[in-house]
């Protein structure tokens, strides 16, 4: 079993559409949580930290469940912008940053 | 723009050949992490340097090695190449305070590797 499983995806929506992204991890000893972005043939950025009181970053909403090692991000009013992978992200590690992404989800909003 | 560069950004190789990948990190960063994606898969974790040392490791075999020097910047060495190898090859840098996480990491673009 992969440390980190997201949703496989493709997930094709219109705009305008809400889309959630799932991600659970094994490790419970995972010390922080993230969701990446990543474009066609680029380098990953971080989208959003992802904490257990749940945080929002305008149409992006982000939740942690620690107790089910559940992740998730809830896209609203989707934008032809917003098609890219959404990268589920978990950092391990207490002595330094070493970041344990899943696969990946790809989102792809048309008009 | 993140301000980490890679170099060279794309490069084939041939099996059992050898390669080494460059990184300058962003100014102010103290810590260098490598990470290998294969197509269609989520970056892997190879290891990061903090203060010229390895500073902790992914699941690679030792012909995978790296070094970090005083001006922060790193190299990838990877050995032996073999056909599985071929993929983008990501560095990431952030700023680490003592024994505290790192920082968010900022990726470069990557190093596309073909190994043939």
């Amino acid at each position: 079993r992969k440390e980190v499983e997201q949703d496989p995806g493709p997930f094709n929506v219109p705009e305008g559409a809400t889309v959630a992204f799932n991600c659970t991890y094994s490790n419970s000893a995972s010390q922080s949580f993230f969701w990446y972005r990543q474009d066609c043939r680029k380098e990953p950025k971080l989208l959003m930290s992802v904490y257990s009181s749940g945080n929002e970053d305008g149409r992006f909403t982000a939740q942690l469940n620690r107790a089910s090692q559940y992740i998730s991000l809830l896209i609203r009013d989707s934008k032809l912008s917003d098609s890219a992978t959404y990268l589920c992200v978990v950092n391990r590690w207490q002595a330094g940053t070493a970041l344990i992404f899943g696969k990946g989800t790809t989102l792809s909003v048309s008009s | 723009e993140t301000g980490v560069t890679q170099s060279p950004t794309h490069l084939i190789k041939t099996r059992g050949q050898q390669v080494t990948l460059r990184c300058s990190s962003q100014s102010g960063h103290n810590t260098v992490s490598w990470y290998q994606q294969a197509l269609g898969q989520g970056p892997q974790f190879i290891f990061q340097y903090y203060r010229e040392e390895e500073n902790g490791r992914g699941n690679f075999p030792p012909r995978f090695s790296g070094l970090q020097f005083p001006n922060y910047s790193s190299e990838l060495n990877v050995n032996a190449l073999e056909l599985d190898d071929s993929a983008l090859y990501l560095c990431a840098s952030s700023h680490r305070q003592g024994r505290g996480n790192a920082g968010e990491l900022f990726f470069g673009e990557g190093s596309r590797l073909t190994v043939l």
